[in-house]
């Protein structure tokens, strides 16, 4: 099925370093989301993005809706241990209810 | 508040064999929405429910149905299973509207031998 291209596939950093992934799609999304998943659980969110050009932050998280609706991305800065995990953008259209579209996802490695 | 919860956690099936994953929604939310995540993978849409009808799906065959309830817990069914069947079944819930984040519960690890 139809998924969003999500760069990059792996990161391997250190402990304290900022962190920056994207998204891209061919077509529009009127909502785009983070998401972060961690072993034998389910995808936990993290920001949701309801505007063209919105920059929103959740603690050390900042996430931005792109302003032709095609495009997101996602910063952590001063990364820490526990933000090991993966991280899947996922978008919404208007017309499709709950049906999320997903990134193949970015697994974060952080070493202390 | 109770979240998305689902049961069971694991699971074991010889392919041919049906299966019923169960879920039971966050308090407040009315819409259930089923996602299969292979090894690896994002979650892939499976199908939605609102007032107990399926009103959105994706690309699954028939073989892949389900059911919700009036207190908008939700079931999904998978009839002659296939090898390739073998994932992490997520079900997630939310209130009607775009701006109503979906809430993931931690899925059922099926597995078809």
């Amino acid at each position: 099925g139809q998924q969003l291209n999500q760069s990059p596939q792996s990161m391997f950093i250190q402990e304290g370093e900022d962190v920056s992934m994207n998204c891209t799609s061919s077509s529009i999304f009127n909502t785009w989301l983070w998401y972060k998943q961690e072993p034998g659980e389910g995808p936990v969110l993290l920001i949701a993005l309801y505007k063209a050009g919105e920059l929103t932050s959740n603690g050390r998280l900042t996430a931005q809706f792109g302003i032709t609706r095609k495009d997101s991305f996602l910063n952590i800065s001063a990364s820490i241990p526990s933000d090991v995990g993966i991280y899947f953008c996922a978008g919404r259209r208007e017309t499709s209810g709950s049906r999320l579209t997903f990134g193949e996802g970015t697994q974060l490695t952080v070493n202390p | 508040e109770t979240g998305v919860t689902q049961s069971p956690t694991h699971l074991i099936k010889t392919r041919g064999q049906q299966v019923t994953l169960r879920c039971s929604s966050q308090s407040g939310h009315n819409t259930v929405s089923w996602y299969q995540q292979a090894l690896g993978q994002g979650p892939q849409f499976i199908f939605q429910y609102y007032r107990e009808e399926e009103n959105g799906r994706g690309n699954f065959p028939p073989r892949f149905s389900g059911l919700q309830f009036p207190n908008y817990s939700s079931e999904l069914n998978v009839n002659a299973l296939e090898l390739d069947d073998s994932a992490l079944y997520l079900c997630a819930s939310s209130r009607t509207g775009l701006n109503s984040p979906l809430h993931f519960g931690n899925g059922t690890r099926l597995t078809v031998t």
